[in-house]
């Protein structure tokens, strides 16, 4: 059984570009979560899509923004890029809720330059 | 606001005996608790799970203790083996469909 895919792995983007990453979940999986980590911030929460919905939304300006697709699959957009950016952003996939357990996937490294 | 605090960013601890991370919160509203791990360059994996209906859950080596009227809770590892050094994130989330707020993270350093 497939893990949660993210992609790409890495990248680098200058200050004031946009960037989409994206997120494809378990297969079967219908929530997905968006996480930012950063040192010493922890996991800080983006957003959560389920069946095409926002379901819940973080903290974070409105540069940030995601979707789902009818297959699940995720993306999230920042706009306007700006260095305090840089982060692991990790995506998180779960049936329905938090119940089981995200699986998460290994994150996409955003360094902006 | 870090609703879910891990106050001890490092901890040490000698193969065999235990670890005990701790993690604090401030949402009484909270009622169901996860533990997650994480190695460099992965994602965090599942760890393990409690819900405030519990004050104690129990899976193999590892085992969650809740005190609610405290809003503490801590993850024991007994005993403490060398691939269990990671990051250790504690998680809470409120009811059903909200959103799953994670702490600052502690890093295990089990040593042989």
């Amino acid at each position: 059984k497939a893990g949660v895919t993210q992609t790409p792995r890495y990248l680098i983007k200058t200050r004031g570009q946009q960037v989409t990453l994206s997120c494809s979940p378990i297969s079967g999986h219908r929530s997905v979560s968006w996480y930012q980590q950063t040192p010493g911030q922890g996991l800080q929460f983006l957003f959560e899509y389920f069946s095409e919905t926002q379901r819940n939304k973080g903290n974070f300006p409105g540069r940030f923004s995601g979707r789902q697709f009818s297959n699940s699959r995720s993306e999230m957009n920042v706009s306007t890029l700006e260095l305090g950016d840089s982060a692991l952003y990790l995506c998180a996939s779960s049936l329905d809720t938090g119940d089981y357990g995200y699986t998460f996937g290994s994150g996409t490294r955003l360094t902006v330059v | 606001d870090q609703q879910v605090k891990q106050n001890s960013p490092s901890l040490s601890v000698q193969e065999g005996r235990i670890s005990i991370l701790n993690c604090d919160y401030t949402n009484s509203m909270f009622d169901y608790f996860l533990w997650y791990k994480k190695y460099p360059a992965e994602g965090p994996t599942f760890l393990i799970s409690i819900s405030s209906i519990k004050d104690k859950n129990e899976d193999g080596r590892f085992t969650v203790f809740l005190n609610k009227s405290a809003k503490h809770l801590s993850l024991h590892i007994v005993p403490s083996q060398p691939g269990d050094s990671a990051v250790y994130f504690c998680a809470a989330r409120g009811t059903r469909y909200q959103k799953v707020t994670f702490g600052t993270g502690t890093k295990l350093q089990v040593i042989p």
